[in-house]
């Protein structure tokens, strides 16, 4: 099984700062990860497939990276909205999986 | 819009068995493949299983033998039959349709239901 682990698990930024978020896995993924976005009493959101590839309707602000086994999600400039939990996710290889998730929350 | 709505959460005794559902709209349910993911207290979300738009099936080893996946195309409705329910099964379970595939293949998901809570204890 790949085991991602995600870092920092909170991250504490004001309004208008740049966010970046990494996950790391136990072997490669080659370029399969995802990333989403899950807000309180929300499902979760699609917001990147295979590394860099913007869901419909994601804003342009949001942006992956990375390749083999580390990757970053990175926001350019936060928006309120854009204050809640994010996951990454592999499809490399059986079973998938996630990481445990980074908590982006107001300075 | 693509919509997912699952049903039939709740409160069960360890042993004992829930049918959870589903429901699609607004996409053509039977052309793709649809996945349950789980998202317990204080964790990370974890893949349940998948199953194909014709009904194969693959799942998480933690559940096995004791959780089955099923859909009635008619019907636009995907199930979960969760049986020897444990403690640790406690979550939120979310039905999510595979995006790119019609078939059983590693995936992500998009969208995801709102989910429905599943809470076993005695």
């Amino acid at each position: 099984e790949i085991v991602l682990t995600q870092s920092p698990a909170t991250l504490s930024l004001s309004p208008g700062e740049r966010a970046t978020l990494s996950c790391r896995a136990s072997q490669s993924l080659t370029n399969y990860l995802a990333w989403y976005q899950q807000k309180p009493g929300q499902a979760p959101r699609l917001l990147i497939y295979d590394t860099s590839n913007r869901a419909t309707g994601i804003p342009a602000r949001f942006s992956g990276s990375g390749s083999g086994t580390d990757f970053t999600l990175t926001i350019s400039s936060l928006e309120p909205e854009d204050f809640a939990v994010y996951y990454c996710q592999q499809r490399r290889s059986w079973p998938l999986t996630f990481g445990g998730g980074t908590k982006v929350d107001i300075k | 819009q693509v919509q997912l709505v699952e049903s039939g959460g709740g409160v069960v005794q360890p042993g004992k068995s829930l049918r959870l559902s589903c429901a699609a709209s607004g996409f053509t349910f039977l052309s793709y493949a649809m996945h349950w993911v789980r998202l317990g207290p204080g964790k990370g979300p974890e893949w349940v299983g998948v199953i194909s738009h014709d009904g194969t099936t693959k799942y998480a080893d933690s559940v096995e033998g004791r959780f089955t996946i099923s859909r009635d195309n008619s019907k636009n409705t995907l199930y979960l039959q969760l049986n020897s329910l444990r403690p640790e099964d406690t979550a939120i379970y979310y039905c999510a349709r595979d995006p790119a595939h019609n078939y059983v293949s590693p995936s992500w998901f998009d969208p995801w239901g709102q989910g429905t809570p599943v809470t076993v204890s005695s």
